[in-house]
């Protein structure tokens, strides 16, 4: 499979701690996006890095790649009760519009 | 600017029949993109279209089949459904290939019975 893996795969914190996950792939890529999926609905993209970038902030969210070890991590500061959700990376080794997701991360927020 | 519009939300469907889904991607955008969500097999790649072009195929069998129309939007469609095609089918549109975006709908929710 040319899946990536999210680890962990359960992550539980108390609001206002910070999260970090972490997002491993097969293949080289052009760029990495990270998306939160709330309870079987539609993924909300959160952030985008290119392939020749390291890192990335987003208002709480912080993203680092290391495309030597082929692995990303996504960092949510300050986290809220609201963050509560699955997140998935997603690569795209091709040059079109098809990506390769990872397994996902459930994240609880413990108000 | 509206998002990425799916319909049905919902859709009940007995085995061996077809469904057709559609989604209307961001005004602008180009690109469509399909994917099967399910507990087992996680995301999986369904195809991808650019401007009315199948540019990139998933591995799965021929019953799951696609098209886009010259205003981008797009319609997939299983034949023969299964029992195990029951998943949630999520679109996604980009203003075009290569390094951009992808912003997906809320998915088509099916069940085979």
């Amino acid at each position: 499979s040319q899946q990536g893996e999210e680890d962990p795969q359960a992550l539980s914190i108390q609001e206002g701690e910070n999260a970090t996950m972490n997002c491993s792939y097969k293949t080289s890529i052009n760029n990495l996006q990270w998306y939160r999926q709330n309870s079987g609905r539609g993924l909300v993209h959160l952030i985008l890095i290119r392939s020749n970038e390291r890192e990335k902030h987003s208002g709480r969210l912080r993203v680092t790649l290391d495309t030597s070890k082929k692995s990303s991590s996504l960092l949510i500061t300050a986290s809220r009760a609201a963050d509560t959700a699955s997140y998935f990376c997603a690569t795209d080794p091709n040059t079109g519009n098809q990506f390769y997701f990872g397994t996902g991360t459930s994240l609880t927020v413990i108000p | 600017k509206a998002g990425v519009t799916q319909t049905p939300r919902y859709l009940i469907k007995t085995r061996g029949q077809q469904v057709t889904l559609s989604c209307s991607p961001i005004s602008g955008h180009r690109s469509v993109s399909w994917y099967q969500q399910t507990p087992g097999q996680g995301l999986q790649f369904l195809f991808e279209y650019f401007s009315e072009t199948q540019r990139n195929k998933g591995n799965f069998p021929g019953r799951f089949s696609g098209r886009q129309f010259s205003n981008s939007r797009s319609e997939m469609n299983v034949s023969t459904l299964e029992l195990g095609d029951s998943a949630l089918y999520l679109c996604a549109s980009s203003r075009m290939t290569g390094v951009t975006e992808a912003f997906f709908g809320q998915g088509t929710r099916l069940t085979v019975v």
